[in-house]
């Protein structure tokens, strides 16, 4: 059963515009939402984490926006670029406890 | 950083035989690590998890006779797929977790590199 619904499946997006992506959970218990970013071959990469006392963090132009109420996060990445193409998976744990991953999303951007 | 070393990056061996993956922590004592399989263009599954000294705990339907787990030292974990057959045929990559790590790594998870396992 996945505990992380992350949409959409794939995204294309034109070079500059932003990348939006979405992941939804249901267990109240996590307390840890990071994104990563992982290319072909290799280990994910964390990008960026939030956790639920915070609504919104920037780090570049990486953003988690944080809906607890909603029990939804997002990822925002802005003037997206060619190197940005890669798979991204959202993510939650309760702390201490193995990360529980969204499917991800295959973002590409065209020049 | 934290940084967690995995080897081999690939490796390919003949059905039936074992192959040993290990995962280090380089720069700090990981009290629990995880390891995880995934499959072309899908997502990380968790297998187990393993605190070092005890037993690990294996995710339900993945067999511990089949994937050994050892946590012998605070600093390594090692994965041995006994009696390979093409169906684990996968990328295994395990993350590492130092529980005094804060700041941008959150709760310190920290992932190898991945190994691919092609068996034939």
């Amino acid at each position: 059963q996945q505990q992380v619904k992350q949409s959409p499946q794939s995204l294309i997006v034109q070079k500059g515009g932003i990348s939006i992506i979405n992941c939804a959970y249901e267990n109240t218990a996590f307390d840890y939402f990071p994104w990563y970013q992982q290319f072909p071959g290799k280990g994910p990469a964390l990008l960026i984490a939030i956790r639920p006392d915070v609504s919104e963090k920037k780090e570049g132009r990486f953003t988690i926006s944080f809906n607890k109420s909603a029990k939804q996060f997002s990822l925002h990445i802005m003037d997206s670029q060619p190197g940005d193409s890669a798979t991204y998976f959202c993510a939650a744990a309760v702390s201490g406890y193995a990360l529980n991953f969204g499917k991800g999303t295959s973002l590409l951007v065209t020049p | 950083g934290a940084v967690v070393s995995q080897h081999p990056s690939w490796v390919i061996c003949k059905s039936g035989t074992s192959v040993k993956i290990e995962c280090r922590s380089l720069d700090f004592q990981a009290t629990t690590m995880f390891w995880y399989r995934q499959f072309p263009k899908q997502s990380l599954m968790l297998m187990a998890t393993s605190n070092e000294g005890s037993k690990a705990t294996y995710e339900q339907g993945v067999e511990k006779d089949k994937f050994l787990i050892n946590h012998a030292s605070l600093t390594l974990s090692t994965l041995t797929v006994t009696s390979a057959h093409p169906e684990d045929s996968s990328f295994y990559i395990c993350s590492a977790r130092d529980p005094f790590l804060s700041g941008k790594n959150g709760y310190g998870y920290t992932f190898g590199s991945g190994t691919r396992l092609t068996v034939v």
